[in-house]
C-alpha cells in the first residue's frame, strides 16, 4: 500500500528566506508526485508534479521539488517566500494506473513579516 | 477557478438525516473523485467514477454512495449522518482514467457540511 508522510506539521518562516517542505513516500510501485497547497477556505491547487524523467520539477509560484527515488522523497523548496504563500501544502501520490490521490496530513506554512 | 463546482459551499444537518452533495467537472472531464477532508483523518479518498462508472474505491463507508449521470456531473449521498461526519467534501475531475499527464485532479472549492 502507498502512503505519504509530511515531516513537518507546521512550519514558521520569516518572509523572504528559504524553506523546505518535506514528504517522503511509500510504494512497491513507480508512482506519480505531487504538490498542492490550499489557501485558507479555498480548494486545492496544483504546484507541480512528477511524472518522470528530469528529477527537478519547476511549478508555480516560484516553487521546485527534486525527486529522490533512492530516499523516497519529494522536497518541495522556494528560495525566497512571500507573505502570499502562506497556506497549507499536500504532498500526494499516485500509481500510473490509477487518478486517485494519497495525501499525506499537510504542511502549514505561516510566513511573518 | 479551477473549472469544477460545488454545491452547496455550506450545508448544516441533524444526525440521521441525509444530503446531497453536487459537483459538475470541468468541461470535457470524465473522471470525477470525492474526497472527505477532517481535522483527525485528513485528505482521504472516497470514490471515483470514470463515464458514468465506478472506477475505483477508498475509504467509503456503506452509507454513503455516489453517482455519475450522463451529463457528467456527480453526486455523493450521504445518509445516517453522525456528528464524525462532519468536514468538507471536495470533488476533482480530471479528463482520463489512465493517461499519465492527465492524471492531474482539478479540484473544486469543496462542500463544508456540519452535522448538529
Amino acid at each position: 500500500a502507498q502512503s505519504v508522510t509530511q515531516l513537518d506539521s507546521q512550519v514558521p518562516v520569516f518572509e523572504e528566506a528559504p524553506v523546505e517542505l518535506r514528504c517522503n513516500y511509500s510504494s512497491s510501485v513507480s508512482v506519480y508526485l505531487f504538490w498542492y497547497v490550499q489557501y485558507p477556505n479555498q480548494g486545492l491547487q496544483l504546484l507541480l508534479k512528477y511524472l518522470s524523467g528530469s528529477t527537478l520539477v519547476k511549478g508555480i509560484n516560484g516553487f521546485e521539488a527534486e525527486f529522490n527515488k533512492s530516499q523516497t522523497s519529494f522536497h518541495l523548496r522556494k528560495p525566497s517566500v512571500h507573505i502570499s504563500d502562506t497556506a497549507e501544502y499536500f504532498c500526494a501520490v499516485s500509481k500510473g494506473s490509477q487518478g486517485n490521490l494519497i495525501f499525506g496530513k499537510g504542511t502549514k506554512l505561516s510566513v511573518k513579516p | 477557478d479551477s473549472g469544477v463546482t460545488q454545491t452547496p459551499k455550506h450545508l448544516i444537518t441533524a444526525t440521521g438525516q441525509r444530503v446531497t452533495l453536487r459537483c459538475s467537472p470541468r468541461s470535457g472531464d470524465l473522471s470525477v473523485y470525492w474526497y472527505q477532508q477532517s481535522l483527525d483523518q485528513g485528505l482521504q479518498f472516497l470514490i471515483q467514477y470514470y463515464n458514468g462508472e465506478e472506477r475505483a474505491k477508498g475509504n467509503i463507508l456503506e452509507r454513503f454512495s455516489a453517482q455519475q449521470f450522463p451529463d457528467l456531473h456527480s453526486e455523493l449521498n450521504l445518509s445516517s449522518l453522525e456528528l464524525g461526519n462532519s468536514a468538507l467534501y471536495f470533488c476533482a475531475s480530471s479528463p482520463m482514467r489512465t493517461t499519465p499527464t492527465n492524471t492531474e485532479a482539478f479540484f473544486g472549492q469543496g462542500t463544508r457540511l456540519t452535522v448538529v
